[in-house]
C-alpha cells in the first residue's frame, strides 16, 4: 500500500533479548520519526531523520537503543539488552519533509512485550 | 520539557451531541499545533496542523481553533457519530533546532453511545 508500513505488528521477547523493528516509509518522504507509547500516554519522541542524517536523538531512553536509517528510506529502531520498561507501542511516521509543517503519517505500529 | 496537556481525559456523549475539548501548549517558541484521531486497532490519523494565531479549520463535521497567545487549541464535533470514537491526539511543534518533533498530549479518548 501507499502508507507507512511497521513490521512485524507484535514482538514478544524475553528480557536480555535484542530486538529490530522496521519501517517503511511512504515513498519519497524526507523525514522519518521514532515514537514510544506507554499505556494510557501520548506517544513520545525518540529520534527523527531527514533522509539519511539522524537529526535528534534526545528523546532515546539509553544507550541501548539505536536507530539507523542508511539509505535514506527504510529505519531500523534496534533495542538492545531489553528490559521491561522496554514494553511499548513503537510508532514510526514520515512526512513530505519537516520544515513545511506538513502532518506526519504514522504506521500501526509495533506493539513490544518484554518478559 | 514541554507541557501539553489535553482535556477531559475521556468524554461519553450520546450521538447528536456536539462536543468539544481542549489542548493547552507553551506561549513561547510556537511553531505548529498538530491534531490526530487514533482509533483502535488503526494508525493515527491526521487532522489538521495550524500555524497561525487565530487559525480556524474543518474537515466536515470536525473543526479547529487555535489561540497562540494563550497557548491552547479547541477541537469541536458536531452531531458527534458512534464512528467518530477514538482518542483524539494535539502535539505541540516548537521548531527551532527540531523542527519535526512533535510533543504530544496524553490524549482525550471519546466515546459516542447509539
Amino acid at each position: 500500500g501507499a502508507g507507512v508500513s511497521q513490521s512485524p505488528r507484535y514482538k514478544v521477547a524475553k528480557r536480555g533479548q535484542d530486538v529490530a523493528l522496521r519501517c517503511d516509509p511512504i515513498s519519497g518522504h524526507v523525514s522519518l520519526f521514532w515514537y514510544q507509547q506507554a499505556l494510557g500516554q501520548g506517544p513520545e519522541f525518540l529520534t527523527y531523520f531527514q533522509n539519511e542524517a539522524q537529526l535528534d536523538k534526545s528523546g532515546l531512553p539509553s544507550d541501548r537503543f539505536f536507530a539507523e536509517r542508511p539509505e535514506g528510506s527504510v529505519s531500523t529502531l534496534k533495542i538492545q539488552r531489553t528490559q521491561q520498561e522496554d514494553s511499548a507501542v513503537y510508532l514510526c511516521a514520515s512526512s513530505v519533509d519537516s520544515y513545511s509543517n506538513q502532518p506526519q503519517h504514522f504506521g500501526d505500529g509495533t506493539r513490544l512485550s518484554i518478559l | 520539557i514541554l507541557n501539553v496537556e489535553q482535556s477531559p481525559q475521556s468524554l461519553h456523549v450520546q450521538e447528536g451531541d456536539s462536543t468539544n475539548f481542549t489542548c493547552s501548549f507553551p506561549s513561547s517558541n510556537f511553531y505548529a499545533l498538530h491534531w490526530y484521531r487514533w482509533e483502535t486497532a488503526k494508525s493515527p490519523e491526521a487532522l489538521f496542523v495550524m500555524t497561525l494565531n487565530g487559525d480556524e479549520k474543518k474537515k466536515g463535521r470536525i473543526s479547529a481553533t487555535l489561540n497562540t497567545k494563550e497557548g491552547y487549541s479547541y477541537l469541536y464535533i458536531k452531531g458527534s457519530q458512534p464512528e467518530d470514537s477514538a482518542t483524539y491526539l494535539c502535539a505541540f511543534n516548537a521548531g527551532g533546532t527540531s523542527y519535526g518533533k512533535l510533543t504530544f498530549g496524553q490524549g482525550t479518548i471519546l466515546t459516542v453511545h447509539p
